[in-house]
């Protein structure tokens, strides 16, 4: 298995639900990470995860709460998220500076 | 903070034509730059990279040049093609596993 796969595709929801979003590699990477897309900008990043453990959070707000429960998975956890954080949510992973991106969630935050 | 520069933001060239797309880096550290291709609706695509320990990297029509001194980096499109037309987004590997990504030039690529 050589790539990065992400679930959902599509997410819409409304500023009072919970949600989560699911990222998986089987590549053996041991670093992982979120990035936030807007339209036409580049991604940002939101927070990188090495050998499992939380390494950098870039000031993201407390409505996003990550969680890596293995080498092999990367959640983000959605909580009373705003209009604003609609966006495509990228997660990607490497094994030394190659980085590979998984497809994407297209979030819509009502 | 740490930044990624990257011109132009468009740029527009006849089919068969050559494309430039220029960055700039702040950590004199960094010692990995991949540039990245982004079609509309789709995921980065790595299309070629360079360490610091080369100036130089050709793949077929791509080229990416390394001026560790200047801290600037180029990507070179040869025989363009209307396909080439997308996003691309240079980056630079910082201290920590970060990456942070140029602001992007969209490129079209007029038949």
């Amino acid at each position: 298995d050589t790539e990065v796969t992400q679930t959902p595709k599509h997410l819409v929801m409304g500023m009072t639900n919970k949600k989560s979003l699911k990222c998986e590699q089987h590549m053996g990477h041991r670093a992982m990470y979120w990035y936030k897309q807007k339209a036409k900008k580049p991604p940002e990043l939101m927070f990188v995860y090495s050998y499992e453990k939380l390494s950098i959070n870039e000031s993201v707000p407390s409505r996003f709460s990550p969680e890596c429960p293995n080498s092999s998975l990367l959640n983000l956890h959605l909580h009373a998220l705003q209009p604003e954080d609609s966006a495509l949510y990228l997660c990607a992973s490497s094994l030394s500076d190659e980085q590979f991106f998984g497809p994407g969630t297209r979030l819509t935050v009502l | 903070g740490e930044n990624v520069e990257q011109h132009p933001s468009t740029l527009s060239v006849q089919e068969g034509d050559s494309a430039v797309i220029k960055c700039t880096y702040s950590d004199s550290a960094s010692n990995y730059f991949p540039w990245y291709k982004q079609e509309l609706g789709k995921r980065p695509q790595l299309i070629i990279d360079i360490r610091s320990n080369v100036g130089e990297k050709k793949d077929q029509r791509i080229a990416v040049t390394l001026n560790k001194t200047a801290k600037h980096f180029s990507l070179h499109i040869t025989e363009t093609q209307p396909e080439d037309s997308a996003v691309y987004f240079c980056a630079a590997l910082y201290t920590g596993n970060q990456f942070y990504f140029g602001t992007g030039t969209s490129l079209t690529v007029i038949p």
